[in-house]
């Protein structure tokens, strides 16, 4: 069990606007940047977005994210079928350590 | 274009050690603004980070496995490695290097493809 909450899986249709959560707690999230990683089938996870909203070079504008307090989201607008994948929310947590969340498995219906 | 590349045993027998080298091209380790970093995934699990060394030689390990656990760089190579000691079937997981910055070190920008690793007798 992921000290980084996030729900195990969440769909859309091609074109729907859809959220995935990450919720932490004031050692973490509360205090620390959130990044997002997209891990598609059988490849390595790549940044998707770090220090809570910003884009890596690359990353289409669909993906945003954003942070409130203890809790984070991912949200992907104009749905694709590549968007198909796995999703990590991570953010350091002062006990010392990295944390990811346990991963939500989006299905483009 | 920054890369990185794992290498090392597929399969590793219990209590033994895990040994993997992580070869970075495209970019110096040497580099104050990056920590260079290890995470694994378990078989159909969610990712776990290992921990991070910098150019100075300093690291920082998950406390889970610390006890266990090295991470050394080599400068002249260009490469950083793991090792982790007393391995059981626990430890089977593809083991990601990765290079994450210096204000955020679970920034990760740039992964490895991933080495799959097997504690089997």
């Amino acid at each position: 069990q992921s000290v980084l909450t996030q729900p195990p899986s969440a769909s859309g249709t091609p074109g729907q606007r859809v959220t995935i959560s990450c919720s932490g707690s004031s050692s973490n999230v509360g205090i620390n940047p959130v990044n997002w990683y997209q891990q598609l089938p059988g490849t390595a996870p790549k940044l998707l977005i770090y220090s809570n909203s910003q884009r890596p070079s690359g990353v289409p504008d669909r993906f945003s994210g954003s942070k409130s307090g203890t809790s984070a989201s991912l949200a992907i607008s104009g749905l694709q079928s590549e968007d198909e994948a796995e999703y990590y929310c991570a953010s350091w947590d002062d006990t010392l350590k990295g944390l990811f969340g346990g991963g939500t498995k989006l299905t483009v219906l | 274009q920054v890369q990185l590349q794992e290498s090392g045993p597929g399969l590793v027998k219990p209590s033994q050690t895990l040994s993997l080298t992580c070869t970075v091209s495209g970019g110096s380790i040497s580099n104050s603004n990056f920590y260079w970093s290890w995470i694994r995934q378990h078989p159909g699990k969610g990712l776990e980070w290992i921990g991070y060394i910098y150019y100075s030689g300093s690291t920082y390990y998950n406390p889970s496995l610390k006890s266990r656990l090295t991470i050394s760089l080599d400068t002249s190579k260009n490469q950083f490695s793991l090792k982790l000691t007393s391995v059981t079937a626990a430890d089977t997981a593809v083991y990601y290097c990765a290079r994450s910055n210096y204000y955020d070190s679970i920034l990760l920008d740039y992964w490895g493809q991933g080495s799959l690793v097997t504690v089997s007798s």
